[in-house]
């Protein structure tokens, strides 16, 4: 399976931007790039994924290089809510094979400072 | 609507015993996974089921099992408990097995003295 690579820590302002970045330069062509976090004391939870593009939804947005060899999540205004680790996971679409299974490495620990 | 429960969300064994975590999916999810997460490290894989068959399962001794019912509930059962046992225990649900984002419970922390 594709490994991906991401700091240990990361530290952020509150309401600033925030840019977490994650390396996966054996992606293979098909495999998606997932992005979970988990808060204290909580599953993890579904942040975004995309392919190839670029992609945005309510909670982040995420950026993946043209090679698609490192990827960047992007929260745009940091909350105290979003201190929590966070996962880049990449992930086979797997059509009709038999597992679906999420790999999680160590992730990024982010801290939001008030 | 309800997310994914899991219960119960704390336990405390002893060396030896045996072990059921029960997991019921969103309604309408029809594949149910389950993690361990020990302290510190982030989750990792045990057993994957979609429509009440094993679709994966990660590097777990026998010890562990799990099976899922036909309302798509699941339960995690692992003899023999051995102190290195003691993590928290995921439980995950998707509406298929292979490409749809999975949803988590808030887990089952086990502890084994």
């Amino acid at each position: 399976d594709a490994k991906t690579t991401q700091p240990n820590s990361m530290e952020s302002n509150e309401e600033e931007p925030v840019h977490l970045p994650c390396n996966h330069s054996t992606i293979s062509g098909t495999d998606y790039i997932h992005w979970y976090r988990q808060l204290p004391s909580q599953g993890p939870e579904y942040v975004i994924h995309g392919l190839t593009s670029n992609v945005n939804n309510r909670m982040a947005s995420l950026a993946i290089a043209e090679d698609r060899k490192s990827s960047t999540l992007i929260l745009h205004r940091a909350t105290l809510r979003d201190a929590a680790v966070y996962y880049c996971i990449l992930r086979a679409p797997n059509y009709g094979g038999s597992q679906g299974n999420l790999i999680f490495g160590k992730g990024t620990k982010l801290s939001v400072k008030p | 609507d309800a997310g994914v429960t899991q219960s119960p969300t704390h336990l405390i064994k002893t060396r030896g015993q045996h072990v059921t975590l029960r997991c019921s999916p969103i309604s309408g999810h029809k594949s149910v996974s389950w993690y361990q997460q020990v302290l510190g490290q982030g989750p990792q894989f045990i057993f994957q089921y979609y429509e009440k068959e094993e679709r994966g399962r990660g590097n777990f001794p026998d010890r562990f099992s799990a099976r899922q019912f036909p309302n798509y509930s699941s339960e995690l059962n692992v003899n023999a408990l051995l102190l290195g046992d003691s993590a928290l225990y995921l439980c995950a649900s998707s509406f298929n097995y292979y490409n749809q984002p999975q949803h988590f419970g808030d887990g089952t922390r086990l502890s084994i003295l």
